[in-house]
């Protein structure tokens, strides 16, 4: 199975603040990436599709981007409804994986 | 407005069994490819099976093949994960999903302990 590392596992940041999280498959997955946002409680919540493709109703100020084994997901200015966790899962091949999870949480 | 409604989840002994549904609406069902995925409390999301639109081709996680089986009844509008041979391990919330990227749509899961 591929294996999805990202990085970090938590992050401390601000309002307003710029942010980036990285996906690395252990091989290449073209871009089959997806990032996810999830709350306390919540379903995952699908934001960035195809490495880099905006999900509908999605705010513009989250990003992605990578191709091959490398990805990232920025948010390019945080706001308050921001702070989740945040999940890639690569969708090349079966079975699906997921990354570890990075924990955005107010500085 | 597309609904996902998991049930069956509860508390089971260590080596039981337990049948999770899924009830789908508001859209054509035997369209979408359709996915479980589970949740270990305070840890993140872990894959654990898909299945096509047809049902004709079933996909596991290593940590569930051969205990856990996925299927479908398109006529009824559901999905079902039948789970046997569960360990303490296997604890989670369980939700069901459109394997569809992009617009996928998710329950609001069903929990599951596996305790003695």
């Amino acid at each position: 199975a591929i294996q999805m590392t990202q990085s970090p596992s938590s992050l401390s940041a601000s309002v307003g603040d710029r942010v980036t999280i990285t996906c690395r498959a252990s091989q290449g997955i073209s871009n089959d990436l997806a990032w996810y946002q999830q709350k306390p409680g919540k379903a995952p919540k699908l934001l960035i599709y195809a490495a880099s493709k905006l999900q509908s109703a999605v705010p513009s100020r989250f990003s992605g981007s990578g191709s091959g084994t490398e990805f990232t997901l920025t948010i390019s200015s945080l706001q308050p409804e921001d702070f989740a966790t945040f999940y890639c899962l690569q969708d090349y091949n079966y079975p699906y994986t997921f990354g570890q999870g990075t924990k955005l949480e107010i500085k | 407005e597309v609904q996902l409604l998991e049930s069956g989840g509860g508390l089971v002994q260590p080596g039981g069994s337990l049948r999770l549904s899924c009830a789908v609406s508001g859209i054509i069902f035997k369209t979408y490819a359709m996915s479980w995925v589970r949740q270990a409390p305070g840890k993140g999301l872990e894959w654990v099976s898909a299945i096509t639109g047809s049902g004709t081709s079933t996909f596991y996680a290593d940590s569930v093949k051969g205990r856990f089986t996925i299927s479908r009844d398109n006529s009824n509008k559901t999905l079902y994960l039948q789970m046997n041979s569960l360990r303490v391990e296997d604890t989670a919330v369980y939700y069901c999903a459109t394997d569809t990227r992009p617009g996928d749509y998710w329950g609001q899961g069903t929990p599951v302990t596996v305790s003695s």
